[in-house]
């Protein structure tokens, strides 16, 4: 089983909606969940990064983790031609010296 | 956020070359990971290495795998006898200020014909 499984997508919304994105996870013991975005050929870049269950919000981009269900979201709000890129969700164990465990990544387009 | 320059940016190389990849961070940092993404595959922990010593590797990196920090400074992946499998984007990261935050640099894409 798979420890972190994502939607490979591709996923194409129009500028201006609203995009979830959702990963989940087998490991209950992870504390930890990233969200990091990709665009092609660069690497990773951390967005949001959340402890236990909860919401975070910072600007347009809202991170969600329910530890019940494994669940991890990641809601962008007026999506941008500029957010077009691949979505990775991560989770990491408390004690995993930074070993993050990464989903596949969700590739998205904002159409202008 | 701190930072991190990977050398080469892109690197090919025949089949049985070693191959070394390098990272260098902007300020003193005392942990360092790699880790591998394969085109079109997921970004996979290779190793972590904190006061010059390796605390953590995966199954992936193998007797062929080596890091080092030769010069205080630069921080180093070696492959010593590269395999068509090799070819990937190798990434360098360093930790943040907070537990779980990992920055990543931005690749060193290795190709083995």
């Amino acid at each position: 089983q798979k420890e972190v499984e994502q939607d490979p997508g591709p996923l194409s919304v129009p500028e201006g909606a609203i995009v979830s994105l959702n990963c989940t996870y087998s490991n209950s013991a992870f504390q930890y969940f990233m969200w990091y975005r990709q665009y092609s050929r660069k690497g990773p870049e951390l967005l949001m990064y959340t402890y236990s269950s909860g919401n975070k919000e910072d600007g347009r981009f809202t991170a969600q983790v329910d530890k019940s269900s494994k669940y991890i979201s990641l809601f962008i709000r007026d999506s941008q031609p500029s957010d077009s890129a691949t979505y990775l969700c991560a989770a990491i164990l408390i004690q995993g010296a930074q070993k993050l465990v990464f989903g596949q990544g969700t590739r998205l387009t904002i159409n202008p | 956020e701190p930072e991190v320059t990977q050398t080469p940016s892109h690197q090919v190389t025949q089949m049985g070359q070693e191959v070394i990849l390098r990272c260098v961070p902007i300020s003193n940092h005392l942990y360092f990971y790699w880790y591998r993404q394969i085109l079109g595959q997921k970004v996979e922990f290779l190793v972590s290495f904190y006061n010059n010593e390796i605390s953590e590797k995966s199954e992936i990196f193998d007797d062929q795998f080596s890091v080092e920090r030769p010069d205080g400074s630069n921080f180093t992946l070696k492959i010593r006898s590269t395999k068509l499998e090799d070819s990937a984007m190798y990434f360098c990261a360093l930790t943040g200020t907070g537990h779980g935050e990992l920055f990543f640099g931005e690749g060193s894409r290795l190709t083995v014909l």
